[in-house]
């Protein structure tokens, strides 16, 4: 079955970018949509934006700034860069499936997730 | 933004009993709703998306309704494993996706 898998720093300095790959296995990145979603300690899910396999994106507006998400159909990956970085920025950084035709705007399958935390 | 507000925020019952969990949006999202069920240290698992229809491998135990502003997941009798956090999101007025800040459900 597809099971998604983050990677990438677990700390990363305030005013730099942070910079995760999430790799896909069992299926193809090459249909539905990818997304990025992060949850700071103790906080709600946020989500931050997705990705077509054409390159097409759509980004949160509150971040919309400081993302880019970006898709390596070859290597079956797909990336976020965040840009100048705060201690807000500090959470779980999940990939995730979604939105897909059967489910919507739901996110059906996601990645165990990985910690980054910014401080100097 | 739509904001999503979750009730109780933590809900205590007993293996065995029902639970039932709210989810209220500010203005309308019509059936595109989804719950995940988060078990600390783990990712999030789709429960429910279109505000009712249960995805791959999940327990009939696990049902959802509502449409509009109001939802509901119930759960008809609660196992161990079931004890966790619930998030609902909308997908109706996007971008952004937004979830509610979540309902703890634990043993009582």
């Amino acid at each position: 079955q597809v099971q998604l898998q983050e990677s990438g720093p677990g700390l990363v300095k305030p005013s730099e970018t942070l910079s995760l790959t999430c790799t896909v296995s069992g299926g193809s990145v090459s249909s539905h949509y990818w997304s990025w979603i992060r949850q700071p300690p103790g906080n709600k899910l946020e989500w931050i934006g997705y990705i077509y396999y054409s390159g097409s994106t759509n980004y949160n507006p509150s971040l919309k700034s400081r993302v880019t998400i970006s898709i390596d159909t070859s290597r079956n990956q797909f990336s976020l860069k965040l840009s100048s970085v705060t201690a807000a920025d500090t959470a779980v950084y999940y990939c995730a499936r979604g939105p897909t035709v059967t489910t919507g705007g739901a996110f059906d399958i996601w990645g165990q997730g990985t910690m980054v935390t910014v401080s100097s | 933004e739509i904001e999503m507000t979750q009730s109780p925020a933590t809900l205590s019952v007993s293996p065995g009993e029902r639970a039932t969990l709210s989810c209220r949006a500010s203005q309308s999202v019509s059936s595109n709703l989804a719950w995940y069920q988060q078990i600390p240290g783990q990712a999030p698992r789709l429960l429910i998306y279109g505000a009712s229809t249960r995805a791959t491998g999940i327990p009939a135990r696990f049902s959802g309704s509502g449409s509009g502003t109001e939802f509901t997941l119930t759960i008809s009798s609660l196992q161990s494993e079931d004890f966790a956090v619930y998030y609902c999101q909308q997908y109706n007025n996007w971008p952004p996706d937004t979830f509610g800040q979540g309902t703890k459900l634990e043993i009582k």
